[in-house]
């Protein structure tokens, strides 16, 4: 079975504060990819990012960054100097190679920035 | 390049009535979803499509659930009758394929109040 568990139900910070994001799962395919979604209050899912099982590199676009550990089975997000804007929720998703490519999403991190 | 569009945005009925969401995807692209959100809640996949075939349906309630995507495009989700347990948010995604390199993208999803 698949799961992605994401612990922090919600995360207030206050702005040009760091802040990271855990993420969680479990999968028995060897092979399967990681993504994270932004949902601000207009309600789309905003692709941030995708990830494959065999690219454990961290990867780093502009304030945001990825930590992925295959030995921990996590694939946390880390915002640097958070921004208003950054308000929203996120969520990561993981999709095996053989599900046709059907996603299973954590439940989700809320986040406030402050002013 | 357009996104994924999906119409009407808000929807409010009372319960028994029938109710249908409409969803165009991204040009081009040959997989569709459609998912359903509950409040507080990571996006739950209720069918998928490869070009008009349904290839995914069986999380969807077919007892009044209903979905078709004709000529492989744009793509319509019916519930008949409706119950209050439906109040969720109905939201669209695309993508080129189906394996786990092909990023979804999503709509802006439609936001159903039974009543």
């Amino acid at each position: 079975a698949q799961k992605v568990t994401q612990a922090q139900t919600e995360i207030s910070v206050v702005e040009k504060e760091d802040v990271t994001l855990d993420c969680v799962y479990e999968t028995r395919d060897t092979t399967y990819y990681l993504f994270w979604y932004k949902q601000p209050p207009s309600g789309e899912l905003v692709f941030l990012i995708r990830r494959n099982s065999f690219d454990e590199q961290n990867e780093i676009s502009g304030r945001y960054s990825w930590n992925f550990q295959k030995s921990t089975s996590s694939f946390n997000f880390t915002i640097t100097a958070s921004q208003v804007v950054d308000s929203a929720v996120y969520f990561c998703a993981l999709s095996g190679h053989n599900q046709g490519g059907k996603l299973i999403f954590g439940q989700g991190t809320e986040l406030s920035v402050k002013p | 390049e357009a996104g994924v569009v999906q119409s009407p945005r808000y929807k409010i009925i009372e319960k028994k009535q029938p109710v249908a969401f409409w969803c165009n995807p991204i040009s081009g692209h040959n997989t569709l979803y459609w998912y359903l959100q509950n409040l507080g809640q990571g996006p739950e996949l209720l069918i998928r499509y490869e070009n008009e075939e349904a290839v995914d349906d069986s999380q969807l309630p077919k007892d009044r659930f209903s979905a078709e995507r004709l000529k492989g495009v744009d793509s319509t989700l019916k519930i008949q009758p409706a119950e209050l347990g439906d109040s969720a948010v109905y939201l669209c995604a695309s993508s080129l394929g189906s394996l786990g390199t092909d990023t979804q993208y999503f709509g802006p999803g439609t936001r159903l109040t039974v009543l």
